[in-house]
């Protein structure tokens, strides 16, 4: 079975400060899931990768796809409060209606004012 | 377009008894999926549908665990005389099939269920 690795597993940064959250697939990536989770409360999805080298970006939220590496990295510039909460990535299937996601344990990010 | 709502939020129970949970995803969403996430891990795939067949099941749900979606509409999710190590938030998602591999999964707020 795929298993998701991410690193740091918590981050603590100052406000204004610019980070980066890393996901390493155990197998090939064929796109990859980012979410956010509040504490206590269910996720919102960020951004689907898809592509190698793929980049996209949300607001201040951009996320990158190394296939080769079986990584993807977010990186948060200028981070916020409202940035806080927890970042789990998924691999996108590879098969038609395989659906079912597998998650990291994820990364819990603090932001101090 | 509203997105997916879970019922109850919370739920506090007494080992052995039976607890349903309710989820009604997005409108014209035809996939519903429930995960069950524990303190400090990642959500864990329990079941999935497509309309109102049940199409894949985890090794997770075991015979005490039951779901449905009898309309292909709203589902449920009913846990049968409980025990503590169900304690955990139950998260409902749902996603419309397309014509790409792959679409994406929106996720409700959650039932956290307390087994004392």
């Amino acid at each position: 079975s795929q298993e998701l690795e991410q690193s740091p597993q918590s981050l603590i940064v100052q406000e204004g400060k610019n980070l980066t959250i890393n996901c390493t697939s155990s197998k090939t990536l064929y796109g990859l899931y980012w979410y956010k989770q509040k504490y206590g409360e269910g996720l919102i999805f960020l951004m689907m990768l898809q592509k190698g080298g793929e980049e996209k970006s949300h607001e201040k939220i951009t996320a990158k796809l190394d296939e080769k590496k079986q990584q993807s990295s977010l990186h948060i510039t200028a981070s916020q409060p409202s940035h806080a909460g927890i970042y789990l990535c998924g691999p996108a299937p590879h098969q038609w209606g395989a659906q079912k996601l597998v998650f990291g344990q994820g990364t819990r990010l603090t932001i101090n004012p | 377009d509203t997105g997916v709502s879970q019922d109850p939020r919370h739920k506090i129970t007494k080992r052995g008894q039976n607890v349903t949970f309710r989820c009604d995803p997005i409108s014209e969403h035809n996939r519903l999926y429930w995960y069950r996430q524990t303190l400090g891990q990642g959500p864990e795939f329990l079941t999935y549908f497509q309309n109102e067949a049940q199409l894949e099941k985890s090794r997770l749900l075991s015979d005490r665990f039951s779901a449905e979606r009898p309309k292909g509409s709203f589902s449920t999710l009913e846990i049968q005389r409980t025990e503590q190590g169900d304690s955990a938030m139950y998260l409902c998602a749902s996603s419309r099939k397309g014509q790409v591999r792959t679409d994406t999964q929106y996720f409700g707020p959650g039932t956290r269920l307390t087994v004392l």
